[in-house]
């Protein structure tokens, strides 16, 4: 069965320092993982997608993430960060070729300090 | 685009109650799907349609939970009675078609309390 597993619920940065939120993920076969951005009292939105083409993949935003097969990771990074990136992100995934529905992890919600 | 709409925004009831939410997809949308989120986890697969039918409800604790999608267009996800520990956000999404991530789209849920 596939899983998702974020460290830390709560990460907290300085506006214009470099953003890394971890996602480890568990899959018997090779998986499609995702991160998703909910801001407050709004619906998830997708930052981006890895469906077995490149490993580092670049979203919306600025936010990049890099599939990293031997450590099972999906870390979603961005250089600089600003004050409208505030928001829970959740790191999900899908069994390549499995049910459609997305398994997602407990979400991590960044905090920016001015 | 109108985006996916849910109602009610809030819902409070008491155990054993029943409750019922509302969504209405994104005009053309096939697939439809339930998410429960509860505070301080992710979303978590309730039940997925494709048109009029049931995909996967492998989650969907059919003890009390119901949902349909009669015409293949708008849903009603119901539980009776509720429980405790069935507050949560429940949030739709809507796709064009299967396995169109980049154009999932999710509602902003309905936050249910059972009180």
């Amino acid at each position: 069965a596939q899983s998702v597993t974020q460290l830390g619920s709560h990460v907290s940065v300085s506006e214009g320092a470099l953003v890394l939120l971890r996602c480890n993920y568990s899959s018997s076969v090779p998986p499609y993982l995702f991160w998703y951005v909910q801001y407050p009292n709004q619906g998830l939105q997708l930052l981006l997608k890895y469906t077995s083409a490149a490993t580092l993949v670049k979203g919306i935003n600025g936010f990049e993430a890099e599939f990293k097969k031997s450590e099972t990771s999906f870390h979603l990074t961005k250089p600089s960060a600003h004050m409208s990136d505030a928001a829970e992100y959740f790191c999900a995934v899908k069994e390549g070729g499995g049910a459609d529905g997305l398994t997602f992890g407990k979400g991590t919600h960044l905090i920016i300090q001015p | 685009e109108a985006g996916v709409a849910q109602s009610p925004r809030y819902k409070i009831i008491e155990k054993r109650q029943s409750v019922a939410f509302w969504c209405n997809p994104i005009s053309g949308h096939a697939t439809l799907y339930w998410y429960q989120q509860i505070l301080g986890q992710g979303p978590k697969l309730l039940i997925q349609f494709q048109n009029n039918g049931v995909v996967d409800d492998s989650q969907l604790p059919k003890d009390r939970f119901s949902a349909e999608r009669l015409k293949g267009v708008d849903s009603t996800l119901k539980i009776q009675p509720a429980k405790l520990e069935d507050s949560a956000v429940y949030l739709c999404a809507s796709s064009l078609v299967r396995d169109n991530y980049e154009k999932l789209f999710f509602g902003s849920g309905t936050q249910l309390s059972v009180l």
